[in-house]
């Protein structure tokens, strides 16, 4: 079945306290990209990535780290978690067709993380 | 970006059709227009996308405006399942990594 997959789903931390959630995709899409979703703002794109060793930043980048050393897996870096990054994420993937623009996208079911 | 414009929500019956508009009136020649739709405690899920003509897929219908300043997705006969909220975005095919800008969307509330 194809699906993104996203883990841990639910996480209550504290802050400062390192935390990777991790993304994986079995659909061999070039495209993947982390969203935040907050009531009243609606989702916002953290980082993403065209392929293997390319990412590049989104709207809200700051305090999030990613990486791209596979093709199926894209983990989101939080080094030092603070509460204003309580949030739920979801992670996105996509092939990617001419011109640089992204098909489909295909989303995880979410990571909500509470950090106090 | 070019934004877009669409109502906070919106309410429908059962089995009846539903009209959710969309209004892009900057928007640009490359741009494509996409309709995504996000179930309670999901992530959004692809719905259905077009240019300039008519789309119609398993899920929905999209009527887009001569001018393509404006929107419509059509769900023919909505059923409880369709409550969600519903995002209209702009996709700029020109644009190399295009983000998706998601607005607020509509609420769609179905009522049996």
């Amino acid at each position: 079945e194809a699906q993104v997959t996203q883990n841990p789903r639910y996480l209550i931390t504290v802050t400062g306290k390192k935390l990777t959630v991790t993304c994986s995709q079995n659909m061999n899409h070039e495209y993947m990209s982390w969203y935040r979703q907050d009531p009243g703002l609606g989702l916002r794109q953290i980082y993403y990535s065209m392929n293997v060793e390319v990412t590049d930043k989104g709207d809200v980048p700051e305090g999030y780290k990613v990486s791209r050393k596979e093709k199926r897996n894209f983990p989101l870096i939080l080094e030092s978690p603070s509460p204003n990054q309580t949030s739920l994420y979801f992670c996105a993937s996509s092939l990617l067709q001419s011109g640089g623009n992204t098909g489909e996208l295909f989303f995880g079911e979410g990571s909500r993380l509470t950090v106090l | 970006d070019a934004k877009t414009t669409q109502p906070n929500s919106m309410e429908s019956n059962e089995e009846e059709p539903v009209h959710l508009p969309c209004n892009h009136s900057t928007i640009s020649g490359t741009d494509y227009i996409h309709w995504y739709r996000q179930l309670p405690s999901q992530g959004p899920e692809y719905v259905i996308h077009g240019l300039t003509s008519n789309v119609n897929n398993r899920m929905a219908s999209l009527a887009i405006a001569e001018d393509r300043k404006s929107s419509t997705l059509i769900l023919h006969r909505a059923t409880l399942r369709d409550a969600a909220v519903y995002y209209c975005i702009l996709r700029d095919v020109a644009e190399y990594g295009n983000k998706l800008v998601f607005g607020a969307g509509t609420i769609l509330r179905v009522k049996s």
